[in-house]
């Protein structure tokens, strides 16, 4: 197993666009988790799903918003970019709540 | 709202002695905490929870509930364990919240 995999490895967009990333768990995972991190700081809670299901919610505005497939892939989609949305975008997969698995990452630069 | 705190943003310590990587962290409930590292250019990954009481590359951690801490702690610190730390809190309610790490060098 590859591990978490996450496509775009990079991304650059500009204000006012929209973005879509994307991740794969582990297989058999069911739970994934969005997390954005922006240099110098500690990845912060987006989402997770659990199931398909939102199960938990950071403090990030509606402009974010995320899904999980019947595959467990998931998709975490920005609308109307803004600069301060230039971050390190990880994901993580889990089998059970607590060891979570990370991807590599989506770097997002938005200009 | 919880958080974390980890107050030292870069450590550096000599192979061989003791180190310590501070952790304080506030929540209402009863907290999941965790330790993660990230070694260069590797993903991040667990180093251990606090339920489990285990010894991970001889790195021990213990829940302080009075002092609301989880400190990290190695008795003889490696070259290898250079790497950046974080800390991180699990609620109940499925949030995680991390705090902005620690870069840990061990010179030889």
């Amino acid at each position: 197993d590859a591990g978490v995999t996450q496509s775009p490895t990079h991304l650059i967009k500009t204000r006012g666009q929209h973005v879509t990333l994307r991740c794969s768990p582990i297989s058999g995972h069911k739970s994934v988790s969005w997390y954005q991190q922006v240099l110098g700081q500690g990845p912060q809670f987006i989402f997770q799903y659990y199931e398909k299901e939102e199960r938990g919610r950071g403090n990030f505005p509606d402009r974010f918003s995320a899904r999980q497939f019947p595959n467990y892939s998931s998709e975490l989609n920005v609308n109307a970019l803004l600069l301060g949305d230039s971050a390190l975008y990880l994901c993580a997969s889990s089998l059970l709540s607590y060891e979570q698995y990370f991807g590599p990452g989506t770097r997002l630069t938005v200009t | 709202a919880q958080r974390v705190t980890q107050p030292e943003k870069l450590l550096s310590v000599f192979k061989g002695a003791p180190v310590e990587l501070k952790c304080n962290y506030s929540y209402s409930g009863s907290p999941e905490l965790f330790w993660y590292v990230q070694y260069s250019r590797q993903r991040l990954q667990l180093l251990l929870r606090h339920i489990s009481r285990e010894s991970i590359k001889g790195f021990t951690a213990d829940l302080n509930k009075g002092e609301t801490s989880f400190h990290l702690k190695k008795p003889f610190a490696q070259e290898e364990d250079s790497a950046m730390y974080y800390c991180a809190l699990n609620t109940n309610a499925g949030k995680s919240t991390f705090g902005d790490g620690t870069t840990l060098t061990v010179k030889p």
